[in-house]
């Protein structure tokens, strides 16, 4: 089982639709997520920062279950700008007490006119 | 403020040439990386450097180097180029506080290096 896995999409959706994305983890030890986007061709920005019970940022809402290991990110009224690749990372303790970091591959939304 | 610049931004080599990718962050942030980002295979990290002075490899450190040569900059170098090392090159940086774990990075723009 991959560490950090997504559906690649893409998720094709109308302007204004609501669209999840989930990313599940195999790592019980992750200590914080973040969801990326990253534009055609260009660097990965960050979105959000997920910590204990989520956090909501406008028309972006993420979410944890760490019971279940994956995390959420909900778009509200989609925009065209929105359009995009959604990388999920998970970032963890390995054994010799040093950080990592592990990017998904990302999911591909197109939000449609 | 520019955040994290790289340069260049294109780069076509012939297999066995070097040549230095070069970063620059004015975040004054104490962690750098170096990544590499192909179809298939999401984000790898190459080299990073927790801090001035020090580099660590990464998940895919063989045929480069690196240098972290002030807080600023972050070079990476490649002594003998090969057509698997065709990628797309980030540079990242982030602030890591006592206590607060984030990793929250800021990335560069990009170097699209291809090796033929």
């Amino acid at each position: 089982r991959k560490e950090v896995e997504q559906d690649p999409g893409p998720f094709n959706v109308p302007e204004g639709a609501t669209v999840a994305f989930n990313c599940t983890y195999s790592n019980s030890a992750s200590q914080s997520f973040f969801w990326y986007r990253q534009d055609c061709r260009k660097e990965p920005k960050l979105l959000m920062s997920v910590y204990s019970s989520g956090n909501e940022d406008g028309r972006f809402t993420a979410q944890l279950n760490r019971a279940s290991q994956y995390i959420s990110l909900l778009i509200r009224d989609s925009k065209l700008s929105d359009s995009a690749t959604y990388l999920c990372v998970v970032n963890l303790f390995n054994a010799g007490n040093n950080r990592k970091l592990i990017w998904g591959l990302g999911t591909s939304l197109a939000v449609n006119p | 403020n520019a955040g994290v610049t790289q340069t260049p931004k294109f780069q076509v080599l012939k297999t066995g040439q070097s040549m230095t990718l070069q970063c620059a962050q004015d975040m004054n942030h104490n962690s750098m990386y170096w990544y590499r980002q192909d179809p298939g295979m999401g984000l790898r990290l190459i080299y990073y450097s927790a801090s001035e002075g020090t580099t660590d490899k990464g998940e895919v450190p063989n045929g480069y180097n690196v240098s972290r040569l002030n807080k600023r900059e972050f070079s990476l170098r490649l002594e003998s180029a090969a057509p698997s090392q065709t990628s797309v090159y980030f540079c990242a940086a982030s602030q890591v506080s006592r206590g607060r774990v984030t990793h929250e990075q800021y990335f560069g723009p990009g170097t699209r290096l291809t090796v033929t």
